[in-house]
């Protein structure tokens, strides 16, 4: 049974920081992994998804890279921002359509 | 991106009252839409695979006569909690597939809080 587990839970850091939230799953039959962002009450927005065959994607200040092997992905956020907070979600794809999410690391970025 | 839409976003119940929350896609028909349940600083559990023109797929240990849904059309899923408790108060969160965009690509709504008093 895949299982996701993201480290750390929470985290509090200084406007303009880089920083690395890390995901890891137990199988590493997966069809994709997807990070996705969530505000407090609100739904989810999709981040970066990487294929199974795939080792990283980059949209403006995030990467997200994959190492199937190892059952690890990590989110490099470059020169935080407030804005930035939220919380991120890495979810992996078992099949087609199912996603196995993590717990989610909760993000402060402080002004 | 393509935008799916939930009503109500919130909701409060009375104990043992059915509730109906309602997924749309706007702009795009979603053969394949999703349910999610998501408890307080838990992740997001699916809890069934909605297609539509046919039967729901529950994830093991949903009970599928206590959370209806339907698919009636390409556009449209309902979930019915039926007999609400306490227990079912949750962030219940739907997504949809566009088929046109592969088969990777789910859009998610922006949840249903309900709480049952």
């Amino acid at each position: 049974k895949q299982e996701v587990t993201q480290i750390p839970a929470a985290l509090s850091v200084p406007e303009g920081e880089n920083l690395v939230l890390n995901c890891s799953f137990t199988d590493s039959a997966i069809y994709n992994l997807q990070w996705f962002r969530q505000d407090p009450g609100k739904g989810l927005t999709s981040l970066l998804l990487i294929q199974s065959s795939q080792r990283e994607q980059t949209s403006g200040r995030l990467n997200a890279s994959l190492d199937k092997s190892s059952g690890r992905s990590t989110l490099y956020i470059a020169a935080s921002q407030p804005g930035d907070s939220a919380t991120y979600l890495c979810a992996a794809a078992e099949g087609t359509y199912k996603y196995i999410f993590g717990t989610g690391t909760r993000l402060k970025v402080l002004a | 991106g393509a935008v799916v839409s939930q009503h109500p976003s919130w909701v409060i119940c009375k104990s043992g009252t059915s509730v109906k929350i309602e997924c749309r896609s706007l702009d795009f028909q979603a053969t394949t839409m999703f349910w999610y349940r998501q408890f307080p600083k838990q992740s997001l559990m699916l809890m069934a695979t909605s297609n539509e023109g046919s039967k729901a797929t529950y994830e093991q240990g949903v009970e599928k006569d206590k959370f209806l849904i339907n698919h009636a059309s390409l556009t449209l899923s309902t979930l019915t909690v039926t007999s609400a408790h306490p227990e079912d108060s949750s962030f219940y969160i739907c997504s949809a597939r566009d088929p046109k965009e592969g088969t990777d690509t789910q859009y998610f709504g922006p949840g249903t809080r309900l709480t049952v008093l």
